[in-house]
């Protein structure tokens, strides 16, 4: 199975809103609703952001939301502030019953 | 409060075995799946498979199937990650997490390093 794809780097400023796409295919993305967002700082352990598309776990800034549409999933971010300058992953439920990860896109802000 | 916490650092030598272990506490451990994800170095996160403790029901990624072994004891609410003969590429970063679904992970271990190297 092939990771899904990420662009390498986003980047924003304080205050904007910025989306990163993360696209599959009819087998993954297109085919259920099952994608994740995570966000990594260095060092750090990953953290749950979005599941299931678009809802949010408890504790985290409704300033994050997810879509979909066909088999490109969507993370927007709002007023983008320093703290959410990070890596961020995608992942989706695929047809072989496991999950795969987008390759993961790099936050700036600037 | 739910927690997950990893074995610690491990330097092995090309073909040692090894066994990671990740503790849950603060949740009823055989009720959800524990997923394995490795990151190597500078790299992203791969999904390697997932275990539900309570009947050991297991499901592995492609890329990783026949390479490891997962395992539970929910006796002691304990999961696993094992190798039989490690090689250098299996340098990594591997963190456990929890999940109620397998396409989803609320909570993560602090991560366990692997090196491996002669």
């Amino acid at each position: 199975q092939s990771a899904l794809t990420q662009p390498a780097s986003v980047s924003g400023s304080p205050g904007q809103s910025i989306t990163i796409s993360c696209t599959g295919t009819n087998n993954d993305i297109g085919d259920y609703n099952y994608v994740s967002w995570y966000q990594q700082h260095p060092g750090k352990a990953p953290k749950l952001m979005i599941y299931d598309v678009s809802d949010r776990p408890s504790g985290v800034s409704n300033r994050f939301s997810g879509s979909k549409s066909g088999n490109t999933a969507s993370l927007t971010i709002s007023g983008l502030q320093a703290e959410d300058e990070a890596d961020y992953y995608c992942s989706s439920y695929i047809s072989s019953a496991t999950v795969v990860f987008g390759g993961g896109s790099k936050l700036a802000v600037l | 409060e739910v927690q997950l916490v990893q074995s610690g650092a491990e330097v092995k030598k090309p073909g040692e075995s090894l066994k990671i272990s990740c503790k849950g506490s603060g949740y009823s451990f055989a009720s959800y799946w524990i997923g394995w994800v490795r990151q190597m170095p500078g790299k992203g996160l791969e999904w390697m498979g997932v275990i539900y403790p309570a009947d050991s029901e297991t499901r592995y990624s492609p890329s990783f199937q026949g390479q490891v072994t997962i395992s539970a004891d929910k006796s002691i609410s304990a999961a696993y990650l094992q190798w039989s003969s490690l090689k250098a590429s299996d340098t990594a970063m591997y963190y456990c997490a929890r999940g109620s679904r397998i396409s989803s992970f609320d909570y993560w271990g602090q991560g366990t390093l692997v090196t491996v190297s002669s």
